[in-house]
């Protein structure tokens, strides 16, 4: 199975910050990933797929960038809405689907 | 507007079985692969089992394989998981989530939930 590793896994930040969250995967998987928010008691929601493509309705905040084993997740300006987990999902290989641990974003 | 509604979930002992049922609405059920995907209490994501909109490509997760079943009755929109020998590490939320687009395997749509506990 493909492991997919996030740092940090928790981060403090401030509203108006650029955070970044990053995903390594522990081999190439080209641009075969997704990344997700999720807030407490609530189901994930898609950010980005294809690596650097954002989904329809998400903040232009939000970007991702990466191919072959690393990847990032950056937040442009944090706004108080954005305080949540994000995990990235590779879907290279689907045997199996792998997320990452997930990143705690947390209001410093 | 798309929605997914699990159902089925509860507290089940050691080696028993539950089934899960979601319910689709708000768009082609039958042209969209599904998945579920589990999250334990406190815990990350974990896929489970993915089936194509036409249910001939079904795929597990090593986790699961043997012991659940996924299928789905686009008639009927709907997706479930026979769960058999139910363990205590199978408890968590089950979520029914659905593909961006046929055979994507990564979803956009996933529905609220639905706890399954495995405890004596």
């Amino acid at each position: 199975a493909i492991r997919m590793t996030q740092s940090p896994s928790s981060l403090s930040a401030s509203t108006g910050d650029r955070v970044t969250i990053t995903c390594r995967a522990s081999q190439g998987i080209s641009s075969y990933l997704a990344w997700y928010q999720q807030k407490p008691g609530k189901a994930p929601k898609l950010l980005i797929y294809a690596a650097s493509t954002l989904q329809s309705g998400v903040p232009s905040r939000f970007s991702g960038s990466g191919s072959g084993t690393d990847f990032t997740l950056t937040i442009s300006c944090l706004q108080s809405e954005d305080f949540a987990t994000y995990y990235c999902q590779q879907y290279y290989s689907y045997l199996p689907i792998t997320f990452g641990q997930g990143t705690r974003l947390e209001i410093k | 507007e798309v929605q997914l509604v699990e159902s089925g979930g509860g507290l089940v002992q050691p080696g028993g079985s539950l089934r899960l049922s979601c319910a689709a609405s708000g768009f082609t059920f039958s042209s969209y692969s599904m998945n579920w995907v589990r999250q334990a209490p406190g815990k990350g994501l974990e896929w489970v089992s993915y089936i194509s909109s036409s249910s001939s490509t079904i795929y597990y997760a090593d986790s699961v394989k043997g012991r659940f079943t996924i299928s789905r009755d686009n008639a009927k929109n709907s997706l479930y998981l026979q769960m058999n020998s139910l363990r205590a590490e199978d408890t968590a939320v089950y979520y029914c989530a659905r593909d961006l687009y046929s055979g994507s395997y990564f979803p956009d749509y996933w529905g609220q939930g639905t706890l399954v506990t495995v405890s004596s």
